[in-house]
C-alpha cells in the first residue's frame, strides 16, 4: 500500500526566507502527488497537483513542486516566505483511482 | 458561486447519542468523500462514493454510516458505535472517482462529545 511521509512536523522560517516542506512516498507504480494547504479551522484548499507530465510542476501562491522518481519525493517550494502562507500543509499521493492517502502534515510558522 | 457546504460548523454530542453531519455540494461532481482529521495523524477515509445510491467504506468506516440518495448531498451519522468520535471531519468531492482528479474540500464540522 502506498504511503506518504512528511519531515519534520513544524517548519519555522522568516519572511522573505526560502520555504521547504519534504515528502516522500511508496509507491509500486508511477503515483499521482499533490500538496494541499489547510488555514486553521478550514478545509484543504489544493496548491498543485503532479499527474506524470512535466516533473516540476508549479502552483498557485509561487509554490511549485518537483517530482524526483530516484529519490520517490515531491518536495514543496516557495522562494519567499510571506507572513500569509502560515498554514498546514499535507502531502497526498493516489495509484489509480484509489483514495488519497494523507501525510501527516507539516505546519509552516514564519516570523517576521 | 459553485463549492462545498457543511453544517453545521460546531456540534457538541452527549456519549451515546448519534449525530448526522451535513455535506451539499453543488459542483455537479459525482465522486464524494468523508474524511476525519485528529491531530497530527493527517486525513483518514471514512466512505467514498462514486454515484448516487452507491458508497464504500474507507479505512475507519467503524461507527459511521453515509447515505447518497442525490447527487448533490453525502450526510454523514456518527453513531453511539463509534468510541472516540470527537474530530474534525471534511467532506470532499471530485468529478470522479480517479486518481488524477483534484479533490475539493469543504470547511469542515469540528464534533465534541461531551
Amino acid at each position: 500500500a502506498q504511503s506518504v511521509t512528511q519531515l519534520g512536523s513544524h517548519v519555522s522560517v522568516s519572511e522573505g526566507a526560502l520555504v521547504l516542506l519534504r515528502c516522500n512516498y511508496s509507491s509500486s507504480v508511477p503515483p499521482y502527488l499533490f500538496w494541499y494547504v489547510q488555514y486553521p479551522n478550514q478545509g484543504l484548499q489544493l496548491l498543485l497537483k503532479y499527474t506524470s507530465a512535466a516533473t516540476l510542476v508549479k502552483g498557485i501562491n509561487d509554490f511549485e513542486a518537483e517530482f524526483k522518481k530516484s529519490e520517490t519525493s515531491f518536495h514543496l517550494t516557495k522562494p519567499s516566505a510571506h507572513m500569509s502562507d502560515a498554514a498546514e500543509y499535507f502531502c497526498a499521493v493516489t495509484e489509480g483511482f484509489q483514495k488519497l492517502v494523507f501525510g501527516t502534515g507539516t505546519r509552516l510558522l514564519v516570523s517576521p | 458561486d459553485g463549492g462545498i457546504t457543511q453544517s453545521p460548523k460546531y456540534l457538541f454530542r452527549k456519549e451515546g447519542q448519534n449525530v448526522t453531519l451535513s455535506c451539499e455540494q453543488n459542483l455537479n461532481h459525482d465522486a464524494m468523500y468523508w474524511y476525519r482529521q485528529d491531530p497530527g495523524q493527517g486525513l483518514r477515509l471514512i466512505y467514498y462514493s462514486q454515484i448516487v445510491n452507491d458508497f464504500q467504506k474507507g479505512d475507519i468506516a467503524e461507527g459511521y454510516s453515509v447515505s447518497r440518495e442525490k447527487k448533490e448531498s453525502f450526510p454523514l451519522t456518527v453513531t453511539s458505535a463509534q468510541k472516540n468520535p470527537t474530530a474534525f471531519y471534511l467532506c470532499a468531492s471530485s468529478m470522479e472517482l480517479a486518481g488524477t482528479d483534484t479533490q475539493y474540500f469543504g470547511p469542515g464540522t469540528r464534533l465534541t462529545v461531551l
